[in-house]
């Protein structure tokens, strides 16, 4: 079993809805929670960051944690074309321990 | 520098040829990873420094793969004789690696190509 599920999609969309990515992993030593977003023949960039169990928001962006269930979401609301990328979950359980990272979601968000 | 810096950012060799891709992490920045990302895959974790020390080599792998970080700064990661399958983009990531602070922050890639 890996430690990071993440289904690769492709998820498309059309714009202005709203779209939940998700991933579900194994380990429960894990306490933080990443989501990079990667636009084609880029590296990937820090989106959102969250410790712990919980919600966090950041304009359009809502990105949740359930420890109890091992299941973290990103939610982007009203979608545009410009959010079109790969979405990669990322995990760490803190100290001096690598970082986990899933395979990956496609969004296509089409006008 | 403002940000994790990899060089070369393209780079073409043939086959049975050895490459060095180089990257400069954030400075104070003491966990430094590299990843691979074949075409339209997700990401492959390679190692991961902590300071100078490769606490977790496991994703190497082939014997033909090395890295090295010095000064708790700037890593090179080394591929001998180079074959086809290892064209892909190799990602370089730091972060401060302590608790409650672990954000890691890329680079651009080395996208390599092995012809």
């Amino acid at each position: 079993q890996k430690e990071v599920e993440q289904d690769p999609g492709p998820l498309s969309v059309p714009e202005g809805a709203i779209v939940s990515l998700n991933c579900t992993y194994s380990n429960s030593a894990f306490q933080y929670f990443m989501w990079y977003r990667q636009y084609s023949r880029k590296g990937p960039e820090l989106l959102m960051y969250t410790y712990s169990s919980g919600n966090k928001e950041d304009g359009r962006f809502t990105a949740q944690v359930d420890k109890s269930s091992k299941y973290i979401s990103l939610f982007i609301r009203d979608s545009q074309p410009s959010d079109s990328a790969t979405y990669l979950c990322a995990l760490d359980s803190g100290g001096y321990n690598k970082l986990i990272f899933g395979a990956g979601t496609r969004l296509a968000v089409h006008p | 520098g403002a940000g994790v810096s990899q060089s070369p950012s393209n780079k073409v060799t043939e086959k049975g040829k050895d490459v060095e891709l180089r990257c400069d992490p954030i400075s104070g920045h003491t966990a430094l990873y590299w990843y691979r990302q074949r075409l339209g895959q997700g990401l492959e974790f390679l190692i991961y420094f902590q300071g100078n020390s490769a606490p977790d080599k496991s994703g190497l792998p082939s014997d033909r793969f090395s890295a090295e970080r010095t000064g708790e700064s700037v890593s090179t990661l080394t591929i001998q004789r180079t074959q086809q399958e290892d064209s892909a983009v190799y990602l370089c990531a730091s972060s401060l690696g302590r608790q409650l602070n672990t954000e890691a922050f890329f680079g651009q890639g080395t996208r390599l190509t092995v012809v």
